[in-house]
């Protein structure tokens, strides 16, 4: 089973700020990797896929980098609705969720 | 536009029963893989099951195997979870969510809004 590790668990950023997270696997999930945005009460949203692409709608300053092991998901200058809950996930194999990463605001 | 709804969560006592739905809609639903994620009050989100274009293949977190039923009905546009010998630790919001189109390549990107499963005596 690969183990997926998000940090940190929480960051605390100013709206206009860059915010960087991270995401690591346990072992080399490829480019199979997802990034997920989730506000209270709602579902995830899809950010990211194939470690650095945009989903459909998702602004550009949403960017995602990496593959093997080591990824990174970046907000170039958070806007009030940024702050949520972001999930990496890997879909080389299954199960997939890493804990998550709650963005809030400083 | 595509939706995913889901139903049948509620409040169940341990050891019960529960089977939920999700009504797709907007898409050619035989074609893509379906998912089950859930959700525990407060906390992050686990992969339950998942399930093939036409139902022929199917996995499970070790968490629910032998224990929970993946299936769908590709007539009806329908996705199930058949729930048996519930648990306090299966409460938590469920969703449906679509996967690969015919291949298990892309991670889930439409997700429904969730049914609340509550297991308590």
């Amino acid at each position: 089973e690969i183990v997926m590790t998000q940090s940190p668990a929480t960051l605390s950023v100013s709206p206009g700020e860059r915010a960087t997270l991270s995401c690591r696997a346990s072992q080399s999930v490829s480019s199979n990797l997802a990034w997920y945005q989730q506000k209270p009460g709602q579902a995830p949203r899809l950010l990211i896929y194939g470690a650095s692409t945009r989903a459909t709608g998702i602004p550009a300053r949403f960017s995602g980098s990496g593959s093997g092991t080591e990824f990174t998901l970046t907000i170039s200058s958070l806007q009030s609705e940024d702050f949520a809950v972001y999930y990496c996930q890997q879909y080389n194999n299954w199960p997939p969720f890493g804990q998550g990463t709650k963005v809030e605001i400083k | 536009e595509v939706q995913l709804v889901e139903s049948g969560g509620g409040l169940v006592q341990p050891g019960g029963s529960l089977r939920l739905s999700c009504a797709a809609s907007g898409f050619t639903f035989s074609s893509y893989w379906m998912h089950w994620v859930r959700q525990a009050p407060g906390k992050g989100l686990v992969w339950v099951s998942r399930i093939n274009s036409d139902g022929s293949s199917t996995s499970y977190a070790d968490s629910v195997k032998g224990r929970f039923t993946i299936s769908r009905d590709n007539a009806k546009n329908t996705l199930y979870l058949q729930m048996n010998s519930l648990r306090a630790e299966d409460t938590a919001v469920y969703y449906c969510a679509r996967g690969g189109y015919y291949y298990d390549s892309s991670p889930p990107d439409y997700w429904g809004q969730g049914t609340l499963v509550t297991v308590s005596s």
